[in-house]
């Protein structure tokens, strides 16, 4: 089955960095575009970064445009986020999403929680 | 940026009623509406996309309808594990996806 597992997220202080992980299995990882989307405490879902299958194509939120990067390794099945520059509004969890065949987010991981203080 | 507002922000509803929630796009969508469940402490879970496709394994129970910039999600006879958060999200403005602000479905 499709399973999606992220780690490294923490606490860091304001101006820090962190790199987020997530590893898939259950699907072939490499023809799939895939996204980050982040939940912020008491708010809505957020879409933060978008990669496509082969890495030539990668898109951000304004929010994040020149402190994330997205990245891929499909000889691992790994999805990235380096995340340089934090502020105390990334506090959220970060999901991995996979895209399906007709750009729906198909299959979530249980994400993992950044929190950035001062 | 494609703006998505549902409504309402919470719904009352007794177990074995039936739930309609909105979503409203700020320009048309046409139909790349998808709609989403979570539950807390869970990630959202997809429940129907291109407006009204049911993806896998999710009961009939629920429905979407719409196109353009109006979307209906609707719930029959709601059971225990139906109560939870719904998102919209329009994915028309590629990769730029945007959510709704969520409907909160609570027990009446």
């Amino acid at each position: 089955q499709v399973q999606l597992v992220e780690s490294g997220g923490g606490v860091v202080q304001t101006g820090g960095s962190l790199r987020l992980s997530c590893v898939t299995s259950g699907f072939s990882f490499s023809t799939y575009a895939m996204h980050w989307v982040r939940h912020a405490p008491g708010k809505g879902l957020e879409w933060v970064s978008y990669i496509w299958s082969e890495e030539t194509d990668k898109f951000y939120a304004d929010s994040v445009k020149g402190r994330f990067t997205i990245s891929r390794d499909n000889s691992k099945n790994t999805l990235y986020l380096q995340m340089n520059s934090l502020r105390a509004e990334d506090t959220a969890v970060y999901y991995c999403v996979r895209s399906g065949s007709s750009r729906q987010l198909d299959y979530w991981g249980q994400g993992t929680l950044v929190s950035v203080s001062s | 940026e494609i703006v998505m507002t549902q409504s309402p922000d919470t719904l009352s509803v007794s177990p074995g009623e039936g739930a309609t929630l909105s979503c409203r796009a700020t320009q048309s969508v046409s139909s790349n509406l998808a709609w989403y469940q979570q539950k807390r402490g869970q990630a959202p879970r997809l429940l129907i996309y291109a407006a009204s496709t049911r993806a896998t394994g999710i009961p009939a129970r629920f429905s979407g309808s719409g196109s353009g910039t109006e979307f209906t999600l609707s719930i029959s006879s709601l059971q225990s594990e139906d109560f939870a958060v719904y998102y919209c999200q329009q994915y028309n403005n590629w990769p730029a996806l945007t959510f709704g602000g969520g409907t909160k479905v609570e027990i009446k």
